[in-house]
């Protein structure tokens, strides 16, 4: 099964920081790789699929690159709708899904 | 606008079985590129995929839960059955669609994100 490690778990900035997330898989996963947004007490959020396509309405500030078995999601210009909380998701399988832990973007 | 909608019983007692429906409207169940999937979150926890379902009937289950799990579609609405409850199942429970995007550069078939999801739904399990 594919794993997937995440990095930081949390991390504190401020609004217009450039911020960066890291996530790893455990094997190859090509560029199957989607990331999620959510909020308290909401459902995930999706912010972009194939590593780097950005979903229908998500601002340009987010982007995500990568590919193998690394990764990446940045957003350039933190806006105050911006902290939550951020997982990565390998699809490389039918069989099996499965997501990082997740990593908390709190104010500083 | 497609939409999901997670039901079933707020509380469940150790040992029983959970059943879980989610209600699919403003799109079609369907349809051949798209995959349906329930996905639950223990409180304070991250995301934890549970098992993904076809239209056909095919299906897939996360290992860890296989021995438990069995789901079902049918109509608009696809179903999950969780047997042999315990307190680590206390969760939200979430449906979502997997959407398919063929890969033409490989050739190698479909690979389905998540990009619809329900609300959820609280599930506790306790005596």
């Amino acid at each position: 099964d594919i794993q997937m490690t995440q990095s930081p778990s949390t991390l504190s900035a401020s609004v217009g920081d450039r911020v960066t997330i890291t996530c790893r898989a455990s094997q190859n996963i090509g560029f199957w790789l989607a990331w999620y947004q959510q909020k308290p007490g909401k459902a995930p959020k999706l912010l972009i699929y194939k590593t780097s396509t950005l979903q229908s309405g998500v601002p340009s500030r987010f982007s995500g690159s990568g590919s193998g078995t690394e990764f990446t999601l940045t957003i350039s210009s933190l806006q105050p709708d911006d902290f939550a909380t951020y997982y990565c998701q390998q699809y490389n399988s039918f069989s099996f899904y499965s997501f990082g832990l997740g990593t908390t973007l709190d104010i500083k | 606008q497609l939409q999901l909608q997670e039901s079933g019983p707020g509380l469940v007692k150790p040992s029983e079985t959970l059943s879980l429906t989610c209600t699919v409207s403003g799109g079609s169940i369907s349809s051949s590129s798209h995959l349906w999937g329930w996905i639950r979150q223990p409180p304070g926890k991250g995301l934890e995929w549970i098992g993904t379902i076809s239209y056909s009937g095919s299906t897939s289950y996360n290992p860890s839960l296989e021995s438990r799990v069995t789901m079902s579609i049918d109509a608009n609405q696809f179903s999950l059955k969780l047997t042999s409850l315990n307190a680590a199942d206390t969760a939200v429970y979430f449906c979502a669609r997997h959407f398919g995007v063929y890969d033409f550069w490989s050739d190698s078939g479909f690979y389905y994100y998540m990009d619809v999801w329900g609300k959820g739904t609280t599930v506790t399990v306790s005596s």
